[in-house]
């Protein structure tokens, strides 16, 4: 089945530490993205690829980093300069010319 | 820039009465907007994506309609029933960008009572 997986799906991240997320798809999407949801507010853009060995900055990528080595891997690393990371984080593609954004299981990720 | 509002957050109906969810956004100028699906501690399913060009689109019991010119788009759910508890958002995409950087509401809870 063609999908977007993410792993973990629960992480828990001691103050100080770096933790990477796995974001991996096989739909053939060229554009990746990753989100952070906070209760109660919208999805928020972190990081976004284009393609493979691109990406850009979205709206909150201060604390993180992300690499796009292969079309189907778009991991993302919260480092220990994300003042806030615990929060529920989406991993995104998009198919096709009419760009309808398909998304994956989502990580939790709690700072202890 | 853009924002994107969802009234109410929440919603509480009785099976078999219609939902009516709405969506409203600031800058006209959109791509297109996209309807989504949210199930407790999951991910987002789409529903429904309407392209700037298009009024309505429809899947099942779903219809989603857009208008432009008054930045609003609705998300109609027709007999609804308890599995469609869950939280809906709405997101839109603006025209300089057609690869991503979709704008999202903050959502509305709809539980739907047996």
């Amino acid at each position: 089945d063609g999908g977007i997986t993410q792993s973990p799906k629960y992480l828990f991240r001691k103050e100080g530490q770096n933790v990477t997320l796995s974001c991996e798809q096989n739909l053939n999407h060229d554009a990746m993205y990753w989100y952070r949801q906070d209760p109660g507010q919208g999805l928020r853009l972190i990081y976004y690829s284009q393609i493979v060995n691109d990406f850009q900055k979205g709206d909150i990528a201060e604390g993180y980093s992300v690499s796009r080595e292969k079309k189907e891997s778009f991991p993302l690393t919260v480092t220990s300069a994300q003042k806030n990371p615990t929060a529920f984080y989406l991993c995104a593609s998009v198919a096709g010319t009419y760009n309808e954004q398909f998304f994956g299981p989502g990580t939790r990720l709690t700072v202890l | 820039k853009q924002e994107v509002t969802q009234i109410p957050a929440a919603l509480s109906v009785p099976e078999g009465e219609n939902l009516v969810l709405n969506c409203s956004f600031t800058d006209s100028a959109i791509y297109n907007l996209q309807w989504f699906r949210q199930d407790p501690g999951k991910g987002l399913t789409s529903l429904l994506l309407i392209q700037s060009s298009q009024r309505e689109q429809t899947s099942g019991r779903l219809n989603a309609s857009l208008d432009k010119s008054s930045g609003r788009s609705t998300l109609y759910i027709a007999a609804s029933q308890p599995g469609d508890s869950a939280t809906y958002l709405c997101a839109v995409r603006p025209p300089t960008d057609s690869w991503g950087k979709l704008q999202f509401g903050a959502g509305t809870q709809v539980v739907v009572t047996p």
